[in-house]
């Protein structure tokens, strides 16, 4: 039962256009979202992330949007940039008991930037 | 900050040994966890602890694996016996229990049974 779902493997841009990663969640719970990327041989690192009572998180070139009644979350990344090149995981995080602070991650997204 | 430390980095082994895992989290954290990464499953949570004590072990596949953390600086993932099946990528992440920045990962180990 995957309750965070990306459902494209990878995705390919040219450098200078816009990067659009999708997330899908099903489980109601969740109240706050992250994106994290990842580069081969490292570990996954904190890009940004969005809690349920916005709609919207910029950060320099990365923006998350979050519509909550479709469970659906994006990040854009305008302009790509080759060093982007990496695999992006969505994570979400639940607001009840134990499990406040535990997340469940998508199974990831390898973006491709070409020059 | 040296940030989570996890050892070794690659291990290799042949199914029937036992393998340890192990990681330092980040001076300061209170919540430790330990995730693996397949292709199949993508990241998934194993076991998590918070202020040394398991919280949720859900994940932990069968018997065969098991998590320990003595104290805030040290903790292990032990299988016994390795299987195939077992080779993945073993991360460790800790945080601040309301960090709002998530977690923050190790290298990773990546686990090979032969």
């Amino acid at each position: 039962d995957q309750q965070v779902k990306q459902n494209s493997p990878s995705l390919s841009v040219q450098e200078g256009r816009i990067s659009i990663l999708n997330c899908d969640y099903t489980n109601s719970m969740f109240d706050y979202f992250l994106w994290y990327k990842k580069y081969p041989a490292e570990g996954p690192t904190f890009l940004i992330s969005i809690s349920s009572i916005k709609d919207k998180n910029e950060d320099g070139r990365f923006t998350v949007f979050l519509n909550k009644s479709a469970k659906h979350l994006s990040l854009h990344i305008v302009p790509s940039q080759p060093g982007d090149s990496a695999v992006y995981f969505c994570a979400a995080r639940g607001n009840s008991g134990g499990s406040n602070y535990k997340l469940t991650f998508g199974k990831g997204t390898l973006l491709t930037v070409n020059p | 900050d040296a940030g989570v430390i996890q050892s070794p980095r690659h291990e290799v082994t042949e199914m029937g040994q036992e393998v340890t895992l192990r990681c330092k989290p980040i001076s300061g954290h209170n919540s430790l966890f330990w995730y693996r990464q397949t292709m199949m499953r993508g990241l998934e949570l194993l076991i998590y602890f918070n202020n040394n004590v398991p919280i949720d072990d859900s994940g932990m596949p069968e018997d065969r694996f098991s998590a320990k953390m003595p104290n805030a600086s040290f903790s292990t993932l032990k299988i016994q016996p390795s299987e195939p099946r077992d080779s993945a990528v073993y991360f460790c992440a800790s945080s601040l229990i309301k960090g709002a920045y998530g977690y923050t990962f190790g290298s990773g180990t990546r686990l090979t049974v032969v």
